[in-house]
């Protein structure tokens, strides 16, 4: 059975502090991994992986993908009160159009 | 440009009714799929509509169904509501041989 498992599931840290989410997956036909942040409610778009592209950056997030150990981490660099939300890892398998979502994984930044 | 907009924001229903949740694509968007969100849990894959046809579902009884219209908006139906069906239900949208699917506010529903 497909599995994505996150990891911490929470996490407390200051302003300022570097944090690192992971993602590690069991999946048939791997074909790609995204992360989403969710505030609220919609989830918003922050990164795709796939084999053609194992590494993104935006400003102090970036992310990148093993393939080979299956998992992948997001990054946050000097984080600001605003990172606060729910990190949502999803993965992809060839030929399907669903993603696979983990529990997610709920990041807290102190003043 | 709007993103995709989803009615109504919340919901309170009964044990046995039925609802209708609603969606629209993101302009340009052409494929709308649907999640379940439980507190605490991450979306679970309801099903994808695609050219006005179900081109795959998940792993949920068949109390769950939906459409697709010409304009490509999307329409959620759950049919004997259970205390279990009590979640945030997303739709996302995606266009033709793009991935990346982007998520509307969700609607909230409470069954009691």
């Amino acid at each position: 059975e497909d599995k994505v498992v996150q990891s911490p599931l929470s996490l407390v840290v200051h302003e300022g502090d570097t944090v690192t989410l992971n993602c590690s997956y069991e999946v048939t036909n791997f074909r790609s991994l995204l992360w989403y942040k969710q505030e609220k409610k919609a989830p918003t778009f922050l990164f795709m992986l796939t084999s053609s592209g194992i590494e993104k950056k935006s400003g102090r997030l970036s992310s990148i993908l093993d393939k080979k150990e299956l998992f992948s981490i997001l990054n946050i660099t000097a984080t600001q009160t605003g990172d606060s939300a729910v990190y949502l890892c999803a993965v992809v398998r060839s030929g399907t159009y669903k993603y696979i979502f983990g529990t997610g994984t709920r990041l807290k930044v102190l003043a | 440009d709007a993103g995709v907009t989803q009615s109504p924001t919340h919901l309170i229903k009964t044990r046995g009714q039925q609802v209708t949740l609603r969606c629209s694509p993101k302009s340009g968007h052409d494929t709308v799929s649907w999640y379940q969100q439980a507190l605490g849990q991450g979306p679970q894959f309801i099903f994808q509509y695609y050219e006005e046809e179900e081109r795959q579902r998940g792993n949920f009884p068949d109390r769950f169904s939906g459409h697709q219209f010409p304009n490509y908006s999307s329409e959620l139906n759950v049919n004997a509501l259970l205390l279990g069906d009590s979640a945030l239900y997303l739709c996302a949208s995606s266009a033709t041989r793009q991935e990346t699917q982007y998520f509307g506010p969700g609607t909230r529903l409470l069954v009691l």
